[in-house]
């Protein structure tokens, strides 16, 4: 069956610094993949979508890769600040998405 | 930009009794709405895909005789949960597509 396995449930990182999160997803050939961010108690907020035939993608200070081969994508937030602390989910899906279980992660100040 | 609007936030509801809540388009038509469950600590769980004008697709292992979905326009799609247990209490989030995905802001369910 499809699964999404993202690596850390939780991450620090201080602040100022990059982070890194994972998505790793077997049984499934995406055309696209995309990441939320969901703060508590809230629903989760597209962040950014990449496409199969997309190696890299850019939005601010966020930065998404896509690997078909290796099955991956990782998402980076550069110059992390505390307000970046939040839960972000990997997703895949075409008519109806399915989620990872999310990283929490945490800027230290 | 798109907005889904979920309602109630929060609901306490007595063990045995039914809750509905309610997701709207505000901005656009969905003709599909999706219906998610989360459990703290845990991902969102598909429940169903919502058709509007027909009946709901319910993902494996959800009893739609539970919780009935109803998308009669294109702009609503109704989650009814019907004699709620404890073991009901969750975090209820909608969302619809258009050109992306679009979430609700999520009804928390409190069963006691």
């Amino acid at each position: 069956s499809q699964k999404i396995e993202q690596n850390s449930e939780a991450l620090n990182i201080q602040e100022g610094k990059t982070a890194t999160l994972t998505c790793n997803y077997t049984n499934y050939s995406p055309a696209y993949l995309q990441w939320y961010r969901q703060d508590p108690g809230r629903g989760p907020v597209f962040l950014l979508l990449i496409r199969e035939n997309e190696k890299e993608k850019r939005k601010e200070r966020l930065k998404v890769t896509f690997d078909t081969t290796l099955k991956q994508s990782l998402f980076h937030i550069t110059a992390s600040q505390p307000a970046d602390s939040a839960t972000y989910l990997c997703a895949l899906g075409d008519d109806k998405i399915i989620f990872g279980k999310g990283t929490r992660l945490h800027i230290l100040p | 930009g798109a907005v889904v609007s979920q309602h109630p936030s929060w609901v306490i509801c007595k063990s045995g009794t039914s809750v509905k809540i309610e997701c709207r388009s505000l901005d656009f038509q969905a003709t599909t709405m999706f219906w998610y469950r989360q459990f703290p600590k845990q991902s969102l769980m598909l429940m169903a895909t919502s058709n509007e004008g027909s009946k709901a697709t319910y993902e494996q292992g959800v009893e739609k005789d539970k919780f009935l979905i109803n998308h009669a326009s294109l702009t609503l799609s109704t989650l009814t949960v019907t004699s709620a247990h404890p073991e009901d209490s969750s975090f209820y989030i909608c969302s619809a597509r258009q050109k992306g995905y679009t979430f609700g802001s999520g009804t928390r369910l409190t069963v006691v």
